[in-house]
């Protein structure tokens, strides 16, 4: 049963424009949230986090949302450059040490 | 530098041969991991240690057993590897059991089943 859910498997976006990369999850005990970046034949490397007290945490060009009552975050990358082209995984954890991941979500920024 | 390193990159093993995968680590971190990642599907957690207190899902065969000797190296051990089990392992640390902290991955050991 997967917890965490990605639903779009791939995205494209012309550079410059913004990334919305959404991530929904069932499981009401989650309380921390992360995306992964993740390039070919590489382990994913972490992005940026939110925990549950808040609703949206910005670090750069990536801003994490977070809407606990709809069990949705979402990640914004603005503006998408070529080099974030990659596989982005949104992962959930009920300790903020055990770590249940999404399917990922390819991302194609065309230059 | 690497800080979560996993050997092989790449293991070949035959079908029914116990075949181990290795991970270590730099970083000093008191939980490592080890996910099941197949094509197109979400990295799964299979098991981890806290120091040396072992936690297995509960939908982890039993056929994937886990090692760790000390705080940097950590095994993952197919007793009898099938077709099914062919995919990425990823191994990953991260600092504390209490908090809120990120995980950090190797580049995982991409395991075919001849």
């Amino acid at each position: 049963d997967q917890q965490v859910k990605q639903n779009s498997p791939s995205l494209s976006v012309q550079e410059g424009r913004i990334s919305i990369l959404n991530c929904d999850y069932t499981n009401s005990m989650f309380d921390y949230f992360l995306w992964y970046k993740k390039y070919p034949a590489e382990g994913p490397t972490f992005l940026i986090s939110i925990s549950s007290i808040k609703d949206k945490n910005e670090d750069g060009r990536f801003t994490v949302f977070l809407n606990k009552s709809a069990k949705h975050l979402s990640l914004h990358i603005v503006p998408s450059q070529p080099g974030d082209s990659a596989v982005y995984f949104c992962a959930a954890s009920p300790t903020g040490n055990q770590f249940y991941f999404g399917t990922g979500t390819s991302l194609t920024v065309i230059p | 530098d690497a800080m979560v390193i996993q050997n092989p990159r790449y293991q070949v093993t035959q079908f029914g041969k116990p075949v181990t995968l290795s991970c270590s680590q730099t970083l000093n971190h008191n939980v490592m991991y080890w996910y099941q990642q197949k094509s197109s599907q979400a990295p799964k957690l299979l098991f981890h240690y806290y120091d040396k207190d072992f936690n297995n899902e509960a939908d982890t065969p039993d056929n994937f057993q886990s090692r760790r000797p000390n705080t940097s190296f950590c095994f993952l051990d197919i007793r009898s590897p099938g077709l099914g089990d062919a995919a990425m392992y990823l191994c990953a640390t991260s600092r504390a059991w209490t908090g809120y902290t990120e995980a950090f991955f190797g580049q995982g050991t991409r395991l075919t089943v001849v």
